[in-house]
């Protein structure tokens, strides 16, 4: 059963415009949530995050919003550019377990130059 | 500072062995986690290290364990492989038991024949 769903596997933007790269997930316990992206042949880096008593994080050219009703958050890349081409993951965690992250399955976001 | 290290990078194995993977955290880093990340899916929790703890263990099977050392370093061990398992297998470190983000090492990419 999948607590954290990444359900487009990939999404194509034109360099400059906004790319959007949705989550949901099921499990009410989960407080905190991250975006990771990762290069092939590389590790995950942390992009950004937020806490579920906020409903948006922004950190320079890329913002989160969070639904809690909805249990669906969302990363944003304003402009989008072809050096953001990469897997982005979707993680969350309960606290008591903040170290225990469960990801979604991905998104590979192509920028078009 | 020196990132998240570990090796080897490739390894390649039959069914039935066993084998040992290693982790080097980043300097100060007292909390070491292991993830499985498989073709198509997104990153699966194994378990996570503390003072040479473990205190979170992932939905995992028996044949899969691990330790941790005085200095931090640690590693993780897959006993009679499965072709399953081939998979990457990444270890993350973090300083102090929170919300931080965690740093992830390139992987160690694991081939069972």
């Amino acid at each position: 059963d999948q607590q954290v769903k990444q359900n487009s596997p990939s999404l194509s933007v034109q360099e400059g415009r906004i790319s959007i790269l949705n989550c949901d997930y099921t499990n009410s316990m989960f407080d905190y949530f991250l975006w990771y992206k990762k290069y092939p042949a590389e590790g995950p880096t942390f992009l950004i995050s937020i806490s579920s008593i906020k409903d948006k994080n922004e950190d320079g050219r890329f913002t989160v919003f969070l639904n809690k009703s909805a249990k669906h958050l969302s990363l944003h890349i304003v402009p989008s550019q072809p050096g953001d081409s990469a897997v982005y993951f979707c993680a969350a965690s309960e606290s008591g377990s903040a170290r225990q992250l469960t990801f979604g399955s991905g998104t590979q976001l192509t920028v078009l130059p | 500072k020196a990132g998240v290290t570990q090796t080897p990078r490739y390894l390649i194995k039959t069914r039935g062995q066993q084998v040992t993977l290693s982790c080097s955290p980043i300097s100060g880093h007292r909390s070491v986690s292991w993830y499985q990340q498989t073709p198509g899916q997104g990153l699966q929790f194994l378990f996570e290290y503390f003072s040479e703890t473990q205190r979170n263990k992932g939905n995992f099977p028996g044949r899969f364990s691990g330790r941790q050392f005085s200095n931090s370093r640690s590693e993780m061990n897959v006993s009679t492989l499965e072709l399953g398992d081939s998979a990457l297998y990444l270890c993350a470190s973090v300083a102090e038991p929170g919300r931080e983000k965690l740093f992830f090492g390139s992987g160690t990419q694991l081939s069972v024949l």
